[in-house]
């Protein structure tokens, strides 16, 4: 079993719906990263969190330290926004590296 | 203001050649971790360094692969007598020294092996 699953592997969407990216981790961590990455494109941090809540524009990120489960949600989605979105967390603290999972594979349709 | 610098960002080489990854982290940064991203498969770690140093290396395969991060200079990652498995993107990402280990990355470097 993967340290770091994430639900649903593929999504698609409509345009303007509501979108949640599930996340859950069976290890300790000091901090959970949402990923974004575009076909053929490179990485870009969306969020680092270790407790509660961020929002940043249409996504809003969450995370339960106790259920060990993080989600992330783009409100009124739109086809710029297909993507593959990746969870990855930070082991035990300081500088360590990421454990990622397999992401999940967005698409929204016109 | 420039973020992490990764070069080339293509490159095709033929089996038995080697593979020379650039690495160059945001200003400031010290640390540095490589990453590979398999054809259809999620991101696994390679190697950790810092500058001059190899902190963990369990990620990365026993033979063929080395990295460093001199003093000067980029972080290199170094692939001798590639071989077609070793088709796939490989990312750095940097982190600073400070309370925030928030990783930076790189736009990545695709190898292809012919």
């Amino acid at each position: 079993k993967n340290e770091v699953e994430q639900s649903p592997q593929n999504l698609t969407a409509q345009e303007g719906e509501f979108i949640t990216i599930n996340c859950s981790y069976s290890v300790g961590i000091s901090a959970l990263h949402w990923l974004q990455q575009h076909p053929g494109g490179g990485i870009v941090s969306l969020f680092m969190l270790s407790s509660g809540k961020k929002k940043h524009g249409r996504l809003i990120a969450t995370i339960n330290i106790q259920e060990k489960h993080s989600s992330l949600h783009i409100t009124a989605s739109h086809p710029r926004d297909s993507a593959v979105y990746i969870c990855a967390v930070l082991r035990g603290s300081g500088n360590t590296p990421l454990v990622f999972g397999k992401g999940t594979r967005l698409s929204v349709i016109a | 203001n420039a973020g992490v610098m990764q070069n080339p960002r293509h490159l095709v080489r033929r089996r038995g050649q080697e593979a020379r990854l650039r690495c160059s982290p945001m200003k400031g940064h010290s640390h540095v971790y490589w990453y590979r991203q398999l054809p259809e498969e999620g991101l696994k770690f390679m190697v950790y360094l810092q500058k001059e140093n190899i902190i963990d290396e369990s990620g990365m395969p026993k033979e063929r692969f080395s990295a460093e991060f001199p003093k000067e200079g980029p972080s290199i990652l170094r692939i001798q007598q590639v071989v077609r498995g070793d088709s796939a993107a490989y990312f750095c990402a940097s982190t600073g020294t400070g309370s925030s280990y928030e990783q930076y990355f790189g736009p990545g470097t695709r190898l292809t092996v012919t």
